[in-house]
């Protein structure tokens, strides 16, 4: 079973551009979360869907950061425009609508200069 | 809001047994998860406790949960280099232990 793919695996940005990070969940797995994580600290949830619904996005900076998902699958996380605090590790993860076992994917680094 | 708190270093010789320890503050939690993250990984789920619980074993794993104390250690029999990366604690407190709240995560170092 394939599991959590996200991509780019790093980006390299200035401030003020834009960017966007893509996840594929595990097939048939209806709860998927966007979390950042800072360097040396844990993931903060930023978004929890179920399905195509945005369940929970109180932590989501809605100033500039912005989700979709569209079909209920794939999602895409986009900031725009980047500042040079966005920089992290932004993990996508996923789970089952029987368990609430979460299955990470590798994560997008992103570094703002 | 709740909070999670780990020590964030450990480092134990290969063969030692290894333990890290987290407290929590939200007296509702449901869950308790620990999570391994290798460098250059997402994490991964390596057990997770019921609150109703007192201890958990699964092979070298053995995580036990002290509910008055808010306490969650875990405990690595038999440390291998292998084990060395980082463990976060995490609780989940909604109806559906959907929600996380994870600790900053302890750096584990096994030494040869």
């Amino acid at each position: 079973e394939a599991g959590v793919v996200q991509s780019p695996r790093y980006k390299i940005i200035e401030k003020k551009q834009p960017v966007a990070f893509w996840c594929n969940p595990i097939s048939g797995h209806n709860t998927l979360y966007w979390y950042r994580q800072n360097l040396g600290q844990g993931p903060e949830l930023l978004i929890r869907y179920e399905n195509e619904e945005a369940v929970d996005d109180s932590q989501l900076p809605k100033d500039r950061f912005s989700a979709e998902r569209l079909k209920g699958v794939d999602s895409t996380l986009k900031i725009q425009p980047a500042e040079l605090g966005d920089s992290a590790v932004y993990l996508c993860a996923s789970s089952p609508r029987t368990s609430n076992e979460q299955f990470f994917g590798p994560g997008t680094r992103l570094t703002v200069l | 809001g709740e909070d999670v708190e780990q020590s964030l270093f450990l480092s134990v010789r290969e063969g030692d047994s290894s333990v890290i320890n987290c407290t929590y503050t939200d007296s509702s939690s449901t869950y308790l998860y620990w999570y391994k993250q290798e460098p250059g990984a997402g994490l991964q789920l390596l057990t997770y406790i019921f609150s109703n619980m007192d201890m958990k074993q699964d092979q070298r794993l053995t995580v036990l949960l002290n509910k008055k104390d808010k306490h969650l250690s875990l405990r690595i029999a038999d440390t291998q280099t292998g084990d060395s990366a980082i463990y976060f604690c995490a609780e989940a407190s909604d109806n559906y232990g959907q929600n996380f709240v994870f600790g900053p995560g302890t750096r584990l170092s096994v030494l040869p």
